[in-house]
């Protein structure tokens, strides 16, 4: 079976300091992987999602960028924080059927960071 | 763009009561709609998905959902709620991009249940 996994799973980090949060995915290959942030009140939002090693969309311009070095490592980044970075942070992975198929997201347990 | 629209931010239930959470969508196209459920400080767990075919569809832990096209909505039911069932809710719209699944989800209904 499939499981995700995020790290680490909370987070306290002074502003300007910088940022790195992995996700893995185990139980199958070639996964779509995606990277959300959630506010409070605010529902998700999706960050960046890839496709394949080194294929990386952002769908929101911030202060935040991603890397897949591997593919079933997905790394969320900053080099320096900002206050309404704070969030939780949710890693989603998804079976790649190719063009015209949609399947379904699998989320991981999140990373709680607070910015301060 | 499409958007999802919860206008519930927390609804209260008895154990035992039934439910309905409303969820509106906005999409150009046919939608691919979910469900999904977290418990606090939690990831997200899939409750069901529509996709096509059935307008009524069963998900996980008894709940169902149906989709009207002429409402633009995907409202999530219960017969019966147990108390394990407080959590926070999302309903979400996956516009297919041609390449990868996206979703965009509503802002969440809270659920709260007394016994």
């Amino acid at each position: 079976s499939q499981t995700i996994h995020q790290w680490p799973a909370t987070l306290v980090q002074p502003v300007g300091s910088p940022l790195s949060l992995e996700c893995t995915v185990e139980g199958t290959s070639n996964p779509n992987l995606y990277w959300y942030r959630q506010a409070a009140g605010r529902g998700l939002q999706l960050l960046f999602y890839s496709i394949g090693i080194d294929q990386i969309s952002s769908e929101v311009p911030q202060n935040l960028s991603a890397s897949r070095p591997q593919d079933r490592q997905f790394i969320l980044s900053s080099k320096k924080l900002l206050l309404s970075d704070s969030g939780f942070y949710l890693c989603a992975w998804s079976v790649d059927s190719g063009i015209f198929t949609y399947n379904e997201q699998f989320f991981g347990p999140g990373t709680r960071l607070t910015v301060l | 763009a499409q958007s999802v629209t919860q206008p519930d931010i927390h609804i209260t239930v008895s154990e035992g009561a039934s439910l309905e959470l409303r969820c509106n969508y906005s999409y150009g196209a046919t939608p691919y709609l979910f469900w999904y459920v977290q418990s606090p400080g939690q990831g997200l767990q899939l409750l069901l998905k529509y996709f096509s075919g059935d307008t009524l569809v069963q998900g996980i832990k008894g709940f169902e959902a149906e989709f009207k096209r002429s409402q633009s909505s995907f409202n999530l039911r219960k017969p019966s709620v147990h108390w394990s069932d407080a959590a926070e809710y999302f309903c979400a719209v996956g516009p297919y991009t041609g390449t990868a699944s996206k979703l965009t989800f509503g802002t969440g209904t809270r659920l709260q249940v007394t016994l």
